[in-house]
């Protein structure tokens, strides 16, 4: 069974640019949360799709936003880059994304705003 | 403000000693969930505990919920190199599906 894959592994984008990235779930997956991943922060949580719904919200600006596909398949976006958006982000799947669901973790996104 | 609290951020041992590391809060989780994470990789699932004052093994590894079902320990005995990686602690909050994880406990096992 495949995991969870993220595309692209590597990003390098400039202030003001937007981005999208990418995640794949496991089959049979309905759930996909994503997170971002720093130094100072730790994980935090972004959102979470359930069966192309956005279920959950993290405390974060507009200018992250995210969608799932019929498929399952997920993506965010980033608008207007910032520095601070430098970062790794972490898509998960679930069966359900129930609090005790495993959840599976892709390899993440490193993305680098300069 | 973290919501959990893990302790200490970063810690190097000797190959064969143990360890431990504690996860912290002043909520209260219907459920606690520890992973490891290695470079360049997501977090790995390692163990699920639910019940207050639950104890779980794993080959070396020894979580404890405690009893309050505020906080949380991973022991490690007698530490290999392949033990090496941050450890992250998430919890469940009741009704609310969403995890918030902490910062992590760095371990580094040294051959």
């Amino acid at each position: 069974k495949a995991g969870v894959t993220q595309t692209p592994r590597y990003l390098i984008k400039t202030r003001g640019q937007q981005v999208t990235l990418s995640c794949s779930p496991i089959s049979g997956h309905r759930s996909v949360s994503w997170y971002q991943q720093t130094p100072g922060q730790g994980l935090q949580f972004l959102f979470e799709y359930f069966s192309e719904t956005q279920r959950n919200k993290g405390n974060f600006p507009g200018r992250f936003s995210g969608r799932q596909f019929s498929n399952s398949r997920s993506e965010m976006n980033v608008s207007t880059l910032e520095l601070g958006d430098s970062a790794l982000y972490l898509c998960a799947s679930s069966l359900t994304g129930g609090s005790t669901d495993t959840q599976y973790f892709g390899p993440g996104t490193r993305l680098t705003v300069l | 403000t973290q919501l959990l609290e893990q302790s200490p951020q970063f810690l190097s041992i000797q190959e064969g000693e143990n360890l431990t590391v504690y996860c912290n809060s002043s909520s209260v989780f219907s459920s606690l969930q520890w992973y490891r994470q290695e470079p360049g990789e997501g977090p790995v699932l390692l163990v699920t505990v639910v019940t207050g004052g639950e104890v779980k093994k794993l080959k070396r590894l020894t979580f404890q919920f405690g009893d309050a079902r505020k906080d949380s320990s991973l022991h490690i005995t007698a530490a290999q190199p392949g033990d090496t990686g941050l450890y992250l602690c998430a919890g469940a909050r009741y009704g609310n599906n969403r995890l918030a994880f902490g910062k992590g406990n760095q371990v580094v096992v040294i051959p």
